[in-house]
């Protein structure tokens, strides 16, 4: 069974880098058939759908507009895993993000979820 | 963007009767390459992260009961329970994977009456 685990800080200061791990069991970041995903939820906004590495002969990268001047999502091959980093956060960042596997855009497993802050 | 809008926002529904929760994308999410609606329900209970439960619109994911059911084609779609019990108190999503930027209806949160 596919299974994702996340980590990284709860709290990031306002202009920092909001940076997140989830490492990948039951699965490989390189499979050809799946792509890796980030998610964030807020009272406010819901769900939103960030953006995506998948692996097909080579790596590529998919980013929501409303982000992509300000993240970035990265494969590790050595460690199984994929990140987030997202830059210059403001307060409006402060969600429980996700990261989730899709099987032709349908998220099929995810982790259980990071709330992080951004606060001073 | 496909914008996506769930009714209601919230539904109260005593047990064993049926709920229902609607949703309309802005535009068609039926994929002419295998003629299926790109359309994803999720359950979401409080502390944990969504768990879908249907796919393609009308597809049972594995292990989800047979009192879930999905309907619909194009832009208007319905998640129905068809006698609700105690455990399916949670918040139901939609989303569309026809097209990025995936997006999600707002959320409905059901309740027991």
């Amino acid at each position: 069974q596919v299974q994702l685990h996340q980590s990284g800080p709860g709290l990031v200061k306002p202009s920092q880098t909001l940076s997140l791990t989830c490492a990948i069991s039951g699965d490989s970041v390189s499979n050809n058939s799946v792509a890796w995903n980030w998610i964030r939820q807020s009272p406010s906004r819901g769900l939103e759908w960030l953006g995506r590495t998948y692996y097909r002969s080579k790596w590529y990268n998919d980013y929501a507009v409303f982000v992509k001047s300000r993240i970035t999502v990265n494969p590790d091959t050595s460690k199984n895993q994929f990140s987030l980093q997202l830059n210059s956060v403001t307060p409006e960042d402060t969600a429980v993000y996700y990261c989730a596997r899709a099987l032709i855009g349908r998220f099929e497993f995810w982790g259980l979820g990071t709330l992080v802050t951004v606060s001073s | 963007d496909i914008v996506m809008t769930q009714s209601p926002d919230s539904l109260a529904v005593s047990l064993g009767e049926r709920a229902t929760i609607n949703c309309k994308s802005s535009q068609s999410v039926l994929a002419s390459s295998n003629s299926k609606n790109q359309l994803a329900w999720y359950q979401q209970k409080p502390g944990q992260p969504p768990k879908m439960i249907i796919y393609w619109a009308s597809t049972r994911e594995s292990g989800v009961p047979d009192r879930f059911s999905g309907s619909g084609s194009g832009t208007d779609f319905t998640l129905t329970i068809s006698s609700l019990q105690a455990e399916d108190v949670a918040l139901y999503h939609c989303q569309q994977f026809f097209s990025l930027p995936y997006t999600f209806g707002q959320g409905t949160k059901l309740e027991i009456k």
